[in-house]
């Protein structure tokens, strides 16, 4: 158990619609990352937030996609006007800041769009 | 870009020790190499890292070669569980950590 919850596991959806990803870190995790996957490729880097300050984007990261941490505990990706291209697993990580700097991953939301 | 290259797939067999090579010839001074496996259907699961010297846990080892261009991951007593893809990363301390396709690991029975 990583600690890093991730909520839905699944989510199948029609084009056009929005879709919303939730993650729960434990509370020593201050920094998150969201990552997107696809099939047969290794995880790509969207965001990353410290505490409820998001520190980066990833240009993959369109407009259509929005992540958020408001209080720095729990973050949420919302994805509208859903693309049969946004197909993915999306996986949510997690680390405290002065440790040895491993992620802890979440078993991701796999995305489906019709 | 990932900074490293790795075999597309291996096999090993069940008991043997599995070697997995990682080639980061680019590599910085200040860079450190790091192991991450994803099995089917789970989230990655960190392994091991190090910067200059090599590093055993109770997972596996990591050898560095000493221009620090290459590294290798050994699983001493691979088990059908250790099927997996196995992912090299270097990262400067602080950075994102930068996924390529990564060594698709098969553990024979």
């Amino acid at each position: 158990d990583t600690g890093v919850s991730q909520d839905p596991r699944h989510k199948i959806t029609k084009r056009g619609q929005n879709v919303t990803f939730r993650c729960d870190p434990i509370s020593e995790h201050n920094r998150l990352y969201w990552y997107r996957q696809t099939l047969g490729q290794g995880p790509e880097f969207l965001t990353y937030f410290q505490n409820e300050a998001q520190l980066e984007k990833s240009r993959l990261l369109s407009d259509r996609f929005s992540a958020e941490r408001p209080k720095g505990s729990f973050s949420t990706l919302e994805i509208q006007r859903t693309e049969q291209g946004d197909s993915a697993m999306y996986l949510c990580a997690a680390r405290g800041g002065a440790n040895t700097g491993e992620l802890f991953f979440g078993e991701g939301s796999r995305l489906t769009v019709l | 870009d990932a900074k490293t290259t790795q075999p597309t797939s291996m096999d090993c067999a069940e008991g043997r020790a599995a070697n997995l090579p990682c080639n980061h010839s680019t590599i910085s001074g200040n860079e450190y190499v790091y192991w991450y496996r994803q099995i089917h259907s789970q989230g990655p699961q960190y392994i091991i890292h190090g910067l200059k010297n090599n590093e055993t846990n109770e997972m596996a080892s990591l050898i560095i070669t000493e221009d620090r261009k290459s590294s290798t991951l050994i699983l001493p007593h691979a088990t059908l569980r250790d099927t997996a893809v196995y992912y090299c990363i270097v990262r400067v301390w602080g950075q994102n950590f930068v996924f390529g396709p990564g060594t698709r690991l098969s553990v024979l029975p």
